[in-house]
């Protein structure tokens, strides 16, 4: 069974300051992983996806993750954070036959101080 | 771009009555997904359907049907709805084949509230 571990519910930086999201994760099989973000009232975008290709992933906005098979990671970053950043953050797995379906974690909120 | 379009926003229903949430993808999209998403628990899956008249339960079915006659259309139906189906519910389409890491899109979510 596949599933995400996104430690803590809340992350504030200041503008300007990196941002890095944590996002670690457990599948029987390789995984693909993907970052989502929602804004308020809104629903989730695709920020990046790794699908078994390069490990370091360019997203939209700036951001990046890295897949590190040997630590079951998949954090996302940003060298530096931006007010229009603030939103909640969603890490999510799928696995190889499973219809694209996604199990998510609990999400992480970012809020960026002035 | 892929829309996916959930026809109601916001919604207050009453407990115990029959509530239905439309959802319309606009490209071809074989996979369709229910997600509900609370506050601390991120999103969870209610169910999906992987073609027309399939359907499949996600992690929390229970309370819940779906209904998929048409490959763009997949519904959302509380038979009769409580105040713990109070929340945001997504809908969510995707092209197969699966296991290629294909992009989910979501809907814009609907606000359910149950009085």
């Amino acid at each position: 069974a596949q599933s995400v571990t996104q430690l803590g519910s809340h992350v504030s930086v200041s503008e300007g300051a990196l941002v890095l999201l944590r996002c670690n994760y457990s599948s029987s099989v390789p995984p693909y992983l993907f970052w989502y973000v929602q804004y308020p009232n809104q629903g989730l975008q695709l920020l990046l996806k790794y699908t078994s290709a390069a490990t370091l992933v360019k997203g939209i906005n700036g951001f990046e993750a890295e897949f590190k098979k040997s630590e079951t990671s998949f954090h996302l970053t940003k060298p530096s954070a931006h007010m229009s950043d603030a939103a909640e953050y969603f890490c999510a797995v799928s696995e190889a036959g499973a219809n694209s379906k996604l199990t998510f974690g609990k999400g992480i909120t970012l809020s960026v101080r002035p | 771009d892929v829309k996916v379009t959930q026809s109601s926003r916001y919604l207050v229903k009453r407990t115990g009555e029959k509530v239905f949430l439309e959802c319309v993808q606009d490209m071809d999209h074989e996979n369709m997904f229910w997600y509900r998403q609370d506050p601390g628990l991120g999103l969870r899956l209610i169910y999906f359907s992987y073609d027309v008249k399939m359907k499949e339960k996600g992690d929390i079915p229970e309370g819940y049907s779906v209904s998929r006659e048409k490959k763009e259309r997949f519904s959302l139906i509380l038979e009769s709805a409580s105040t713990n189906q109070t929340s945001m519910y997504l809908c969510a389409s995707s092209t197969n084949p699966g296991g290629t890491g294909n992009t989910i899109y979501f809907g814009e979510g609907s606000w359910l509230t149950v009085v």
